[in-house]
């Protein structure tokens, strides 16, 4: 089975500019969720999407928004990029909720400039 | 508010020695998932071990084994017969019951060969 893949997997924008990142997840999972991953801050999670729904939403501003597509693909867009926003960003999916192992992609390293 | 600690930043072991790293958590729930994740320098997050804190039994995997103390609160990660692949930073993770997965700061394990 592939596992989780994440594209592009290296991104650079410069302020104000905003992002969209793609993950698409093993095969049969429906569950999707995103991270963002910063030295300073460590893995932050951002949002979590089933069956098309977000179901959970981490505390980030309202610039970091996503969505889950019928075949379970997810995409996360961040709109008027700050400096701040230069990251990893992680996805990982899981067969269902309730299913605590994840399986995480290689990442999206974004820089802001 | 739940949290996890791990308060080593970083720990370095001879190869073929054991390392045991530390993490301690807060919740008020008592169902719960605990978890120790391994990314290696090329940034694929991988679960190494998972313990489910019903179970009073420690989890094994193969050279990796858990010190799960329910009371103290405590879930470190010990890791016997060291190898040059063990090489990579180190996060505990507590899954509460929204399944959303509570990260601590990380500890990067050099191996010495």
């Amino acid at each position: 089975k592939a596992g989780v893949t994440q594209t592009p997997r290296y991104l650079i924008k410069t302020r104000g500019q905003q992002v969209t990142l793609s993950c698409s997840p093993i095969s049969g999972h429906r569950s999707v969720s995103w991270y963002q991953q910063t030295p300073g801050q460590g893995l932050q999670f951002l949002f979590e999407y089933f069956s098309e729904t977000q179901r959970n939403k981490g505390n980030f501003p309202g610039r970091f928004s996503g969505r889950q597509f019928s075949n379970s693909r997810s995409e996360m867009n961040v709109s008027t990029l700050e400096l701040g926003d230069s990251a990893l960003y992680l996805c990982a999916s899981s067969p269902r909720v309730g299913y605590n192992e994840q399986f995480f992609g290689p990442g999206t390293r974004l820089t802001v400039l | 508010a739940q949290t996890v600690t791990q308060s080593q930043p970083e720990m370095s072991v001879q190869e073929a020695e054991t390392v045991t790293l530390s993490c301690t958590y807060d919740t008020s729930e008592s169902d719960y998932y605990l978890f120790w994740y391994k990314q290696p320098p090329s940034r694929q997050m991988i679960l190494v071990i998972r313990q489910e804190a019903y179970k009073q039994q420690n989890a094994t995997e193969n050279r990796f084994s858990v010190n799960f103390q329910k009371a103290a609160k405590s879930f470190s990660l010990k890791i016997s017969d060291s190898q040059l692949g063990d090489a990579a930073m180190y996060f505990c993770a507590l899954g509460d019951s929204n399944y959303q997965l509570i990260w601590g700061a990380g500890t990067k394990l050099i191996i010495k060969p």
